[in-house]
């Protein structure tokens, strides 16, 4: 199994609907992520959480929501999906080692 | 921004020649870091050096940082097909630490 797994791997969706990214990591690292990545980009951070009871906005939250269920579970949410929201999603995990990345949510609102 | 800036955006090269990638920053760091990620899939962490170190080898991999100049590189040697990807800085600044910000990262073709 992989260390950092993201569902769905593809989604197409409408816009105005609200769509949860799950991830869930085998790690058990206690730093979770949510990262954006546009075409030809780098990735920019949208969410990330360093324990169950700490969540943090990243650069471009507006339009997304998260929530820690748990340790190892970290969602995140479009309220009201928009076009400008199709992108790859990545889920991301950490220790002082460096990063583990999912391999990514393609997410496309039409 | 400390958004690190990748040079260049895209380098095609032949195999067995050597790859340099270059990054700059703007403020302090805890460590950089570079990753690979080949098409449309998730990133693969390469290398972490921290700011009290000049270099750093992994396989043929090299990098090396300059915090006087807060830039850094990526050398890949020996280049083979496979090594066909893009490859992303990112700086870890915050005091609290672990918050990367990423580049926009270099294209590396390798030509068989």
């Amino acid at each position: 199994d992989a260390d950092v797994t993201q569902t769905p791997r593809n989604r197409i969706t409408k816009t105005g609907k609200r769509i949860m990214l799950e991830c869930s990591q085998t790690k058990g690292h206690d730093r979770m992520y949510w990262y954006r990545q546009d075409p030809g980009l780098g990735l920019q951070l949208i969410y990330y959480s360093f324990d169950v009871k700490d969540i943090n906005k990243g650069e471009i939250s507006d339009g997304y929501s998260v929530s820690r269920q748990a340790q190892a579970k970290f969602s995140l949410s479009l309220e009201s999906a928009i076009p400008n929201q199709t992108a790859l999603y990545f889920c991301a995990t950490s220790d002082r080692s460096g990063y583990t990345f999912g391999s990514g949510t393609r997410l496309t609102v039409v | 921004s400390q958004q690190g800036e990748e040079d260049p955006q895209a380098l095609s090269i032949q195999e067995g020649e050597n790859a340099t990638m270059n990054c700059s920053y703007k403020t302090s760091i805890n460590n950089l870091q570079w990753y690979r990620q080949n098409s449309g899939r998730g990133l693969v962490h390469l290398i972490l050096i921290r700011s009290n170190e000049r270099e750093k080898h992994s396989g043929r991999l090299r990098v090396t940082l300059d915090t006087s100049k807060k830039s850094s590189s990526l050398l890949i040697t020996a280049s083979r097909a496979a090594d066909t990807a893009s490859y992303f800085c990112a700086t870890d600044w915050e005091t609290s630490g672990s918050r990367l910000t990423f580049g926009e990262g270099t294209q590396l073709t390798v030509n068989p």
